[in-house]
């Protein structure tokens, strides 16, 4: 079964120091591997797709194939990046498979 | 373009009860994703259809089901429901085969 880990449930941080949230999902063959994200009240879109390799909101995200990770980075939170954020590898035909997300809390 | 729309989008039900959730894709999209999205499990994924074929399924027992129509619309089915059923469900369309998602609102559903 494809699994992906997202460590931290919740992270907070100040506006304008850097965010990181860990993604490491199961190999199985080569998915390919995107950020989807939930704004309040919003519904669930992409943020950025790995195969695109585009910086999005400041949003970029670094594949690391030995360690199946895809963390995702921005060197300067705002405010407006509070949100549920979730790695989802696709493993074929739109079979994504969702971590748990990571709550961002960005404090003014 | 309209956004992928869900119907309804509160349902309450009781145990033993089956239900039917319906999903309009973007124009044009051909594929329907269906997913589940609980407080202890997340997201989990149920099937997904494109051109009417059901292309994959995820771990969920036969009580749950699914088609899609020749316009691309999508049902999704659960019969003999139970509490363990209760939760926001999520459609996706998507134009290409494997490319990104567009989701609707989701239709959440509780189970008395």
């Amino acid at each position: 079964a494809q699994r992906v880990t997202q460590p931290e449930k919740l992270l907070s941080v100040f506006k304008g120091a850097p965010v990181e949230l860990k993604c490491n999902y199961s190999y199985s063959g080569s998915p390919e591997l995107f950020w989807y994200v939930q704004y309040s009240r919003q519904r669930l879109q992409l943020l950025l797709r790995h195969i695109s390799r585009e910086s999005i909101k400041g949003f970029t995200a670094d594949l690391n194939k030995g360690e199946t990770s895809f963390h995702l980075k921005k060197p300067f939170a705002q405010e407006e990046d509070s949100a549920m954020y979730y790695c989802a590898p696709d493993y074929g035909n739109n079979r994504l498979a969702f971590g748990k997300g990571n709550q961002v809390v960005v404090i003014p | 373009k309209a956004g992928v729309t869900q119907t309804p989008r509160y349902l309450i039900k009781t145990r033993g009860q089956q239900v039917t959730l319906s999903c309009s894709p973007i124009s044009g999209h051909r594929s329907v994703s269906w997913y589940q999205q609980t407080p202890g499990q997340g997201l989990q994924f149920l099937f997904e259809y494109f051109s009417e074929t059901q292309r994959n399924k995820g771990n969920f027992p036969g009580r749950f089901s699914g088609r899609q129509f020749s316009n691309s619309r999508s049902e999704m089915n659960v019969s003999t429901l139970e509490l363990g059923d209760s939760a926001l469900y999520l459609c996706a369309s998507s134009l290409e085969i494997e490319g990104l998602l567009y989701f609707g609102p989701g239709t959440r559903l509780l189970v008395l």
